[in-house]
């Protein structure tokens, strides 16, 4: 089964570091970009990066750039969402997603994880 | 940015109903445009991508169609399973952008 599977929630205090992470399995993992996207609580689907796990390939979304890192350990199958300093504001519900068709980034997202929670107050 | 405006941003029907949800883009997309259903706590789910391809497993009552600027969904007769959120999604760049929802209640 194709699947993506992401870590716990997580509360932190502002200010705090935090690296959350997406396991694919049951396909090809240097093969297909993984996306990142926030969810804010309430709100709609904001498109964060994308980074092929192949050569770590990454692209940001403008409003993300330096927010955040997005990264890939191909060795487990792994991608990850990181941020060096939490503020209240990226309190979401964050999911990773996988295009239908490989090395393709212009494409829908048929594989999604099932998101974790960062909730960041003091 | 390309912009994917969603209309409408809620809306109420009854089972059996037909719904139509629409969204236009701030440029021409060709056919890149895909359209998810989130239920609450559930991460989105794939219905339509290439904006008329009906996804694998998804019920044939949901069908899209455009092409260019303006994208349509459609539920042919609303099942009470498909109150929901959803969103469209371009894909023609990469810089991804989503439709802001449409949120479809019971009335």
């Amino acid at each position: 089964e194709v699947q993506l599977v992401q870590s716990g929630a997580e509360v932190k205090k502002p200010g705090e570091s935090l690296k959350i992470s997406c396991k694919g399995s049951g396909y090809s993992f240097t093969s297909y970009w993984i996306g990142w996207v926030r969810q804010m609580p309430g709100k709609g689907l904001e498109w964060m990066g994308i980074i092929y796990p192949g050569d770590s390939d990454t692209r940001y979304s403008p409003s993300f750039q330096g927010q955040v890192t997005i990264s890939a350990d191909k060795s487990i199958s792994t991608a990850y969402l990181q941020w060096s300093s939490l503020k209240a504001s990226d309190t979401a519900m964050y999911y990773c997603a996988r295009p239908r068709n490989r090395d393709s980034t212009f494409d829908a997202f048929d594989i999604w994880g099932q998101g974790t929670m960062v909730i960041v107050s003091s | 940015d390309i912009q994917m405006t969603q209309s409408p941003s809620s809306l109420s029907a009854s089972v059996g109903d037909r719904v139509t949800i629409t969204c236009r883009a701030s440029q021409s997309i060709s056919s890149y445009v895909n359209w998810y259903q989130q239920k609450p706590g559930k991460a989105p789910k794939l219905l339509i991508y290439a904006a008329s391809s009906l996804q694998s497993g998804v019920p044939s009552r949901f069908s899209g169609s455009g092409s260019g600027t303006d994208f349509t969904l459609t539920i042919s007769s609303l099942q009470p399973e498909d109150f929901a959120t959803y969103f469209c999604h371009q894909s023609y760049i990469t810089l991804i952008t989503f439709g802001q929802g449409t949120r479809l209640e019971n009335k």
